[in-house]
């Protein structure tokens, strides 16, 4: 099973320039986010989508926009990147919890980012 | 949202139990507590998750007070390959939005 999958994995941009990260999962979760994880540091929630057609904002989510057009798939755009947006991002899903709130979280291996 | 702090570092032996503790005073009813742990260049991986009392699985231990504002993860008997991040998470009220703590670098020396 594939689970969850990011692409590209890495990729190197120049300040100013746009690009889109991917996210799809196989496993039909409802719920999907995208992390930033500076070196060192732990991980900051960006943006979430709680299902088809919604999102919402995280801890961290200036600069950023997310789509969640199709449920197994989950974008994250950067207009404009800039050397601050330099990171690791990771895709996360989970299926709604069966009476209860909080889950377990699938992740991708990751998109590592580079601006110069 | 609800937060979680940690421990920044533990240092252990091979051989020995580690205990680690999360702090998490403002938690919901209805959230569970969940560990990930993290090796570098990986993605986070679910260890264990509990609501109240005491939950054990073939790699850890997960005890929760009565109060549930705290809980501790405890690994048996660690080895080197348990070298590596270990997160807290509880979820917010409305049970959508993950905030990750700072997390607690774990290292096992032999």
């Amino acid at each position: 099973n594939a689970g969850v999958t990011q692409t590209p994995k890495f990729r190197v941009l120049k300040t100013g320039q746009s690009m889109t990260l991917l996210c799809a999962q196989d496993m039909n979760h409802e719920y999907m986010y995208w992390y930033r994880q500076d070196p060192g540091m732990g991980l900051r929630l960006i943006h979430y989508s709680v299902g088809e057609g919604t999102t919402a904002k995280g801890e961290v989510p200036d600069g950023y926009n997310v789509s969640r057009l199709k449920k197994q798939n989950f974008l994250l755009g950067l207009e404009s990147a800039a050397p601050s947006q330099t990171s690791v991002y990771f895709c996360a899903s989970r299926p709604i919890p069966s009476g209860r709130i909080t889950g377990e979280l699938f992740f991708g291996e990751g998109s590592r980012l580079t601006v110069l | 949202l609800a937060k979680t702090t940690q421990p920044i570092s533990m240092d252990s032996y091979e051989g020995q139990e580690v205990n680690i503790t999360c702090s998490h005073n403002n938690i919901a009813t209805n959230d569970y507590i969940t560990w990930y742990q993290q090796f570098p260049s990986q993605g986070p991986r679910f260890i264990i998750q509990g609501y109240k009392t005491k939950v054990t699985n073939e790699v850890a231990s997960l005890f929760i007070p009565a109060d549930r504002k705290s809980s501790t993860l405890s690994l048996p008997r660690v080895s080197l390959s348990d070298t590596a991040v270990y997160y807290c998470l509880v979820g917010d009220q409305a049970g959508t939005a993950l905030i990750f703590g700072k997390g607690t670098t774990l290292s096992v020396s032999s």
